[in-house]
């Protein structure tokens, strides 16, 4: 099957500093991908989508100064957190889809980076 | 407007036994997915299963089959032989263009 991969896995930052996370689709072409947040014993909340190329789709109530989105290649994607601060500590996961070929557009999902802000 | 609801926050069923997650979805489109995934405690998300809104038949995937009732608009997992193994956050979502996740249920599979 279609790997996914985040780097880093874990990150713990200072409060104020920038903080970027890496997704990449290791053995296939991603033309979109998107960035979910989960805390703790929660959903998977979609933040964002990105095109290859083109800007990326925020969904209502995440702010794009904040998390910015770079969807510069079709194999990479990062997302950068802002100014990152205490209430910014989840779970980040990506995820991509070849958006060819597939009858259900499934999306292969990231492992995860875990990010906490002192 | 899209919706996926999961009334089950928590689940126990006996090592062996089968059991089933409730997932129920709202949607305007006529062409949908429905997917199951678990999440462990590693975070990871592993796909289980999908169901084609025009699949007529019920999805199965080894221990894992898909209960689609359209008109219901419900899509519930079930289980067969559970195993400790499958003790887990279970998560319902839909799909268009993007998906929806549902609020998760957490199996707990006792020996």
């Amino acid at each position: 099957g279609a790997v996914v991969s985040q780097h880093p896995s874990r990150v713990i930052c200072k409060s104020g500093t920038s903080v970027k996370i890496e997704c990449r689709s290791l053995d296939f072409q991603a033309t979109t991908m998107f960035w979910y947040r989960q805390f703790p014993k929660q959903s998977l909340m979609l933040m964002a989508t990105s095109n290859e190329g083109s800007k990326a789709t925020y969904e209502q109530g995440v702010e794009k100064d904040k998390f910015l989105i770079n969807h510069a290649s079709l194999t990479l994607s990062t997302l950068t957190v802002t100014s990152a601060h205490p209430e910014d500590s989840s779970f980040y996961i990506c995820s991509a889809r070849s958006g060819g070929g597939q009858g259900y557009n499934e999306q292969f999902f990231g492992p995860g980076t875990r990010l906490t802000v002192l | 407007a899209q919706k996926i609801t999961q009334t089950q926050p928590g689940m126990f069923v006996q090592e062996k036994e089968a059991v089933t997650l409730d997932c129920t979805y709202d949607t305007s489109d006529q062409s949908y997915g429905l997917f199951w995934y678990k999440q462990p405690s590693s975070g990871e998300m592993i796909f289980l299963i999908y169901q084609g809104s025009y699949d007529e038949q019920n999805a199965t995937e080894g221990r894992y089959s898909l209960n689609f009732q359209k008109a219901r608009k419900s899509a519930n997992l079930v289980i067969s032989a559970s195993q400790l193994g499958d003790s887990a956050m279970y998560f319902c979502a839909l799909s268009s263009y993007k998906l929806i996740f549902g609020s998760g249920t957490r199996l707990l599979v006792r020996p």
